[in-house]
């Protein structure tokens, strides 16, 4: 079964507009990590946010938040201010204990992200 | 300073010839995976090392092999190579658990077998 689902293949926005990429995930883990990565057509992943299951408080990082929904296992990533260099694929993943205690990170498929003018 | 270097970059290799990727940290992280991304995949684990010598099977292992004989250095060796393994891989490292900072990616090594 998926662990990360990401149901928007595709999604587009008109610059200085907020948008939502959809993140759900499944675990049984107690304690998980959830991140958010950007990938540009230059091909290198860039870390953006970072959400603890602990977390009281929804992540931020400058114009980048996640929106935590434990209970419903979400973890949707808010761009506001959209701009044209947002133009990217973008990847949810979460953080796994291994059966050996060691850890591994899973991804989901990725949203496609353009930003029109 | 990178902190993370993958080799080679690019690489076209023959059916059933052996390929070996590097992956070289200057970070001192305990934690080190190697992905590949297929178009509608994303990022699929096919390997990862918790410590010197210590490896473990991602979801897509089968034609893969690794090994991890001192920190920094975690390879990747495709047995005989076969199309399906055309794919960009990403290595990537991390330290212990509970670290917020996220996961370090290496630039990617882009390989096709023909």
């Amino acid at each position: 079964a998926q662990k990360i689902t990401q149901t928007q293949p595709g999604m587009f926005v008109q610059e200085k507009e907020a948008v939502t990429l959809d993140c759900t995930y499944d675990t049984s883990d107690p304690s998980y990590g959830l991140f958010w990565y950007k990938q540009p057509s230059s091909g290198e992943m860039i870390f953006l946010i970072y959400q603890g299951s602990y977390d009281q408080q929804n992540a931020t990082e400058g114009r980048y938040s996640l929106n935590f929904q434990k209970a419903r296992k979400s973890a949707n990533l808010v761009i506001s201010a959209s701009q044209l260099g947002d133009s990217a694929m973008y990847f949810c993943a979460m953080r796994e204990l291994t059966q050996g205690g060691s850890e591994k990170l899973v991804f989901g498929k990725g949203t496609k992200l353009t930003v029109n003018p | 300073d990178a902190g993370i270097t993958q080799s080679p970059r690019h690489k076209v290799t023959e059916t059933g010839t052996p390929v070996t990727l590097r992956c070289h940290q200057t970070e001192n992280h305990r934690y080190m995976y190697w992905y590949r991304q297929d178009p509608g995949h994303g990022l699929r684990l096919i390997h990862y090392s918790y410590g010197v010598k210590d490896t473990d099977k991602g979801e897509v292992s089968d034609g893969y092999s690794v090994s991890r004989s001192k920190t920094e250095d975690f390879l990747l060796t495709l047995e005989s190579a076969t199309s399906s393994q055309t794919s960009v891989y990403f290595c990537a490292i991390s330290n212990d658990r509970g670290q917020n900072y996220g996961y370090t990616f290496g630039s990617g090594t882009r390989l096709t077998v023909v």
